[in-house]
């Protein structure tokens, strides 16, 4: 499994974006890399993930770097309701088997 | 009704104690696993199955046994339960193949 790291905790204004960086610098060239958020103990959910190409969807933007060592979830305008844990994955190539880190506690302040 | 349905969502149970969790989705998925959250950490993957005849251990499988009863179902036991097993347990499944999990909302389980 390619290992993840990330900051343990960030806080960011409300309004604001929010950029969550990831190291994943023993990714192989196959491993896609995913990101979950888990709102107080609620389970996981998912967010988006992507391969090589930067990725959007409705509730962020993925971005990876070239050479494919790190990546950055954008949170483009943080809300209150945007204050989780934030994990960020890369399941070895052909399966799913999903092994969370501790992630980063975002704190969306007012 | 949630996708993924975990039963109980609360429990209370004494050390030496067999206790099952029960998962039960509704999204067609073959892929079905088991976690384990203690306070302050991430999630840990207990159980793993790809699809009813096949079951696999994952980072913290002592203590704990699984069944896969159909596919829509994947039953967690703990065959004597210890007090440093209480942690928050989550079921979840996925489709496959680069495909997002879908999580249930969590056991609290309390090992008194």
């Amino acid at each position: 499994d390619a290992k993840t790291t990330q900051p343990t905790s960030m806080d960011c204004a409300e309004g604001r974006a929010a950029n969550l960086p990831c190291n994943h610098s023993t990714i192989s060239g196959n491993e896609y890399v995913y990101w979950y958020r888990q709102i107080h103990s609620q389970g996981p959910q998912y967010i988006i993930h992507g391969l090589k190409n930067n990725e959007t969807n409705e509730m962020a933007s993925l971005i990876i770097t070239e050479d494919r060592k790190s990546s950055t979830l954008i949170l483009p305008h943080a809300t209150l309701r945007d204050t989780a844990v934030y994990y960020c994955i890369a399941p070895p190539y052909n399966t799913d088997k999903l092994i969370f880190g501790t992630g980063t506690r975002l704190q969306v302040f007012p | 009704d949630a996708d993924v349905t975990q039963t109980p969502r609360n429990r209370i149970t004494k050390t030496g104690k067999r206790i099952m969790l029960e998962c039960s989705q509704t999204k067609g998925h073959d892929r079905m696993y088991w976690y384990r959250q203690d306070p302050g950490l991430g999630l840990r993957l207990i159980y793993y199955s790809f699809d009813v005849k096949d079951i696999n251990k994952g980072e913290i499988s002592d203590g704990y046994s699984v069944s896969r009863q159909a596919q829509a179902k994947f039953s967690l036991s703990l065959e004597s339960a210890i007090p440093n097993q209480t942690a928050l347990y989550f079921c979840a499944t996925s489709e496959g193949g680069r495909t997002e999990a879908f999580f249930g909302q969590g056991t609290r389980l309390t090992v008194v």
